[in-house]
């Protein structure tokens, strides 16, 4: 089955720095890759994803990258602020209907202010 | 994005008895939904498919009859968690997704504390 790593587990930034926050998974058969952010006590919300027919995806401060012969994607937040302190999460999943997701670990960020 | 509710968002129960969650597509059909566990500051982990009008796929590990799932329409879904000990305390979460879309969307979890 699916494994995706995720790196880091920890990630401390200053406010209005950027954050990237890595994830490589397993199977070649993936093809869509969703971002996550879940703050504390809440349920995950998605923020971006990205399918395999696309390199690089950009919505504001967020964008995310794939790189599908090396099996990793890439989470860039650009110009952070306190808000985006949260806990992010990567997944991936065959897609085309199937919403099975398999999830990183997760990457708490921290943006100081 | 597409809405997902769940309900109750805290529940605190005895040992031994049975508490249900509820979870509603709020504005589109989900003719499958999933059902997660999450133990704090750990991932999200995959309990359940739930389909409607018929029977819940159940991950490896997970004992279906102490975590009873029913899908009775295309925007509820319910889990039961059966005979509940402290060791169930956990947070649940469901998800769905809009049919077509690819994008799966989830509820705001529901903390489950068993005394």
């Amino acid at each position: 089955g699916e494994n995706v790593e995720q790196h880091p587990s920890t990630l401390s930034v200053q406010e209005g720095d950027s954050a990237v926050i890595k994830c490589t998974y397993s199977d070649s058969a993936s093809n869509y890759f969703p971002w996550y952010k879940q703050e504390l006590g809440k349920g995950p919300q998605l923020i971006i994803d990205i399918r395999s027919n696309v390199g690089e995806k950009k919505d504001q401060r967020i964008a995310v990258t794939l790189n599908k012969t090396a099996k990793h994607f890439s989470l860039h937040i650009t110009e952070t602020q306190p808000e985006d302190s949260a806990v992010y999460f990567c997944a991936a999943s065959a897609g085309a209907g199937s919403y099975q997701l398999t999830f990183g670990k997760g990457t708490k960020l921290s943006v100081i202010p | 994005g597409a809405v997902v509710s769940q309900h109750p968002s805290r529940v605190i129960c005895k040992s031994g008895t049975s508490v249900k969650i509820e979870c509603r597509s709020l504005d589109f059909q989900a003719t499958t939904m999933f059902w997660y566990r999450q133990f704090p500051k750990q991932s999200l982990m995959l309990m359940a498919t739930s389909n409607e009008g018929s029977k819940a796929t159940y991950e490896q590990g997970v004992e279906k009859d102490k975590f009873l799932i029913n899908h009775a329409s295309l925007t509820l879904s319910t889990l039961t968690v059966t005979s509940a000990h402290p060791e169930d305390s956990s947070f649940y979460i469901c998800s769905a997704a809009p049919s077509g879309t690819g994008e799966l969307f989830f509820g705001e979890g529901s903390r489950l504390t068993v005394l």
